[in-house]
This record gives C-alpha cells, sequence and structure tokens, in this order.
C-alpha cells in the first residue's frame, strides 16, 4: 500500500514565523502535491512537483513555497504565517506513466496561526 | 474538466448496499470519472475511477450509464465506517501533473 505522511497532525504557529510542512511518500512516485482545504471552498492547488528539484506553481502559490531535493520528500514553505493561512494542509503523490493518475494523500496537517 | 452534480446527502443501513449518484452530462469522449472519499479529519481516499464500462475493485463497484452522462458508486454492504464526504470527479487521463479539483461531494451517513 502507498503511505503518504506528514510531519504533523495539528500544528499553531504565530503570526511571521516561517513553518515548514513536510510530506514524505513510500511508494517511489514522481509526482507530489500540496492542496489546502477550506470549508466551502473544497480542495485549491497549491504547488505540485513531478521530479527532484522541479516546482510548478498550483492555483494559489502567493505566500508559499516549495522544496523537493529528495523524491520521496515534498516540503511546503510558508515564509511568513499569516492568520488567512490557517488551514488544513494536505499532501499527495502519484505516480505517471501508468494507465491511471489515482493520488494518494496522507492524513493532513490542521495548522492554526494565530 | 467536466462539471459533476452530486446530491448534498443520503443515508443508508450498515449491511446494505450505497448507491451514490454522480451527473456529469458534459463529460467528453476522453474524460474519466474518479471517486474519491474523505472521512472526517482525515486525507482524501482514492477509491475507484472507470472510463466507460462497469469497473469493480475490493472496495466498491462503478456503473456507467451506456451514454456516459451519469454514474453511480455502489458500496455493496456499507458500514459505519464508511461515513464519509465521497467526491465525484470528471477528468482527462492527461499528463502527469494533473490536478483535482474536488466539489461539494455528497455526505453518506450510515446508520447502525
Amino acid at each position: 500500500d502507498v503511505k503518504v505522511t506528514q510531519s504533523s497532525r495539528y500544528l499553531v504557529k504565530r503570526t511571521g514565523e516561517k513553518v515548514f510542512l513536510e510530506c514524505v511518500q513510500d511508494m517511489d512516485h514522481e509526482n507530489m502535491f500540496w492542496y489546502r482545504q477550506d470549508p466551502g471552498l473544497g480542495l485549491r492547488l497549491i504547488y505540485f512537483s513531478y521530479d527532484v528539484k522541479m516546482k510548478e506553481k498550483g492555483d494559489i502559490p502567493e505566500g508559499y513555497s516549495v522544496s523537493r531535493e529528495k523524491k520521496e520528500r515534498f516540503s511546503l514553505i510558508l515564509e511568513s504565517a499569516s492568520t488567512n493561512q490557517t488551514s488544513m494542509y494536505l499532501c499527495a503523490s502519484s505516480a505517471p506513466g501508468r494507465p491511471t493518475y489515482e493520488q494518494y494523500f496522507g492524513p493532513g496537517t490542521r495548522l492554526t496561526v494565530t | 474538466d467536466a462539471k459533476t452534480t452530486q446530491p448534498p446527502s443520503m443515508d443508508c443501513a450498515e449491511g446494505r448496499a450505497a448507491n451514490l449518484p454522480c451527473n456529469h452530462s458534459t463529460i467528453s469522449g476522453n474524460e474519466y470519472v474518479y471517486w474519491y472519499r474523505q472521512i472526517h479529519s482525515q486525507g482524501p481516499q482514492y477509491i475507484i475511477h472507470g472510463l466507460k464500462n462497469n469497473e469493480t475493485n475490493e472496495m466498491a463497484s462503478l456503473i456507467i450509464t451506456e451514454d456516459r452522462k451519469s454514474s453511480t458508486l455502489i458500496l455493496p454492504h456499507a458500514t459505519l465506517r464508511d461515513t464519509a464526504v465521497y467526491y465525484c470527479i470528471v477528468r482527462e487521463r492527461t499528463g502527469a501533473n494533473s490536478k483535482l479539483t474536488f466539489g461539494k461531494g455528497i455526505t453518506l451517513s450510515v446508520r447502525p
């Protein structure tokens, strides 16, 4: 089974802090994604990466950056956390080159910025 | 990606089949139907997908109408742990960078 793990289930940070959210997958997937999920807004893509050191902006990249130094790890960075970044953050991975592109999600990190 | 329409909620009794409908009347020929679910406070979970033939796996069955304008996800013997929001998504089998867009989904409540 694919396993996607995220470093924390719950996180509380102060406004202005630099925040690192880590995601690790164990299935040698090339593609990794960061989403945020908010009530009434559904799932929104922040960044994705299709290879080591490669990254692409999603729909809402402002205020975020990412790092992919190793294939199995994809980090989301909030350079200066703000209260409007309080949200559930979800990491996912998928394997290209297969007949299907199902994405496997981690358990999520619920981030609160105060 | 084509738009999908799902009723907001439904319930079923534990042990009975749960039939979750989805309309996708604007689906194009190269778009697949995907189903995911999200149990409260967990990440979404892939369930099944199909193009035009009915599909079955260990979790569920997917029935797609012949005109492909609607589909039904069937959980054959629903359990309390199947209580979740179920999302029907239509998208192309494009490159590896395809993003997912979840709508509001249908909330399934399985009652004892």
